[in-house]
């Protein structure tokens, strides 16, 4: 098994720019998630998902759009690009038991820097 | 909302025993967890605490009070490939997690 992958793994862009990020795992996982991580901030949570079609924001969700269509994929929309969603991209997956959304698996990260 | 402190350093030498506080404010509590971070790479689930007490993994054990709102990771014979950072989540939500800033262990030889 893969597990969580991301794609890219680096990306620069233009303020402005649009741009997916996208998640996969193959664990066959009804959550997902997606955090960014910015320097002593820990991980914060932008938007999550508990099933194919059924999306929920986090904490910081402005400026990115998510869906769900299939309970494999889960990517990652930038709108409008802007100098502050420079950042570390993480994905994670979990099952849906009572004790699993504690355990989460990490995909190996996007660095985006937007210029 | 929800706010978690643990130490941003700490530092110690291989074979000793360190402990990484954290405490927690949280609306609800569904349980604590711990993961390990080497160089920005993924996070890597450690451990989880719902109930109070001391949990063990191998080397690592980890220890939650509810009533204290606080808990900690005890990493025992320590070796070089621990360094990393740990990060304390609680699981506020029933399918949130919400982490720490992270504490950053250099252990040395």
């Amino acid at each position: 098994n893969a597990g969580v992958t991301q794609t890219p793994k680096f990306q620069v862009l233009k303020t402005g720019q649009s741009m997916t990020l996208q998640c996969a795992q193959d664990m066959n996982h009804e959550y997902m998630s997606w955090y960014r991580q910015d320097p002593g901030m820990g991980l914060r949570l932008i938007h999550y998902s508990v099933g194919a079609g059924i999306t929920d924001q986090g904490e910081v969700p402005n400026g990115y759009n998510v869906s769900r269509s299939t309970t494999e994929d889960f990517p990652l929309r930038l709108l409008s690009a802007a100098p502050s969603q420079t950042s570390v991209y993480f994905c994670a997956s979990s099952s849906t038991s009572f004790f699993s959304y504690n355990e989460q698996f990490f995909g190996p990260g996007t660095r985006l820097t937007v210029l | 909302g929800q706010s978690l402190e643990q130490p941003s350093e700490v530092t110690a030498v291989e074979g000793a025993i360190v402990q990484i506080n954290c405490t927690y404010q949280t609306s609800g509590f569904y349980g604590l967890s711990w993961y390990q971070q080497h160089d920005g790479g993924a996070p890597t689930f450690l451990s989880y605490n719902g109930l109070d007490g001391l949990e063990e993994t191998g080397r690592f054990s980890s220890f939650l009070s509810r009533s204290d709102s606080y808990g900690y990771l005890l990493l025992q014979e320590l070796q070089m490939k621990d360094s990393a950072s740990y990060f304390c989540a609680v699981r506020s939500g029933y399918s949130t997690l919400t982490f720490g800033k992270g504490t950053m262990l250099l252990v040395s030889p």
